[in-house]
């Protein structure tokens, strides 16, 4: 069976505090690796797709790596507005993702 | 449209009634796909539309959820008989399963439809 397992499951940060987020995953066949950022009330944003081992994306404060066991967001010198849920999923051949239970981050200004 | 709408918003229901929940994807989109998310847990899939296939209902997590995609467009979850562990938000996505694009633009999300059975 397909599992996501995030770490941890919340985190409090100061702003400019930098720190990672962890998603361990096990999904056979695994075609690629999603990241989605959630804020209160809304559906998943879309960030990051990881497609192979040593892949890294980046997108403003933000960057994300991927190895064949785990895959972890990057949140350099993090502004308040960048308090959300972080989800990870993984697509497998079926085409549906397997989410992980997701880290709420909450930066203090 | 632009994004991913879903209706309604929020539903309050009672106990034991049924219920219907709609979405409507991005037009264009083949690929629809039906996820709960229960207070404070993660995303559980429950259904996935794609084209002209047999939809893969290996989600649903008893024979009280349906759910059918008319034109493959609009689609439509049914909740019979609401028990109180049905309270959750039910989101929809949809994606193009064109080529790499599911991969380059990530499925879209609606904001969900807030369940609250009592």
């Amino acid at each position: 069976e397909d599992q996501v397992t995030q770490s941890p499951e919340a985190l409090r940060l100061q702003e400019g505090e930098s720190s990672s987020l962890n998603c361990s995953y096990t999904v056979s066949g695994l075609r690629g690796l999603f990241w989605y950022r959630q804020d209160p009330g809304k559906g998943p944003e879309f960030l990051f797709t990881l497609y192979s081992a040593g892949e890294e994306k980046e997108k403003e404060r933000l960057k994300a790596t991927l190895t064949k066991k785990e895959s972890f967001l990057h949140i350099t010198a993090p502004k308040p507005e960048d308090s959300a849920t972080y989800l990870c999923a993984g697509e497998a051949a079926g085409n549906k993702l397997t989410f992980g239970g997701g880290t709420r981050v909450l930066v203090k200004p | 449209g632009a994004g991913v709408s879903q209706s309604p918003s929020n539903k309050v229901t009672e106990k034991g009634k049924d219920v219907e929940l709609r979405c409507d994807p991005i037009s264009g989109h083949t690929a629809l796909y039906w996820y709960r998310q229960s207070l404070g847990q993660g995303l559980e899939f429950l259904i996935y539309f794609q084209g002209n296939s047999a939809p893969d209902k290996s989600g649903l997590p008893s024979d009280r959820f349906s759910a059918e995609r008319t034109g493959g467009s609009v689609s439509t979850l049914t909740i019979q008989r609401t028990q109180q562990e049905d309270s959750a938000v039910y989101l929809c996505a949809s994606s193009s399963r064109r080529g790499r694009e599911p991969f380059y633009y990530g499925y879209t999300f609606g904001s969900g439809t807030r369940l609250t059975v009592v």
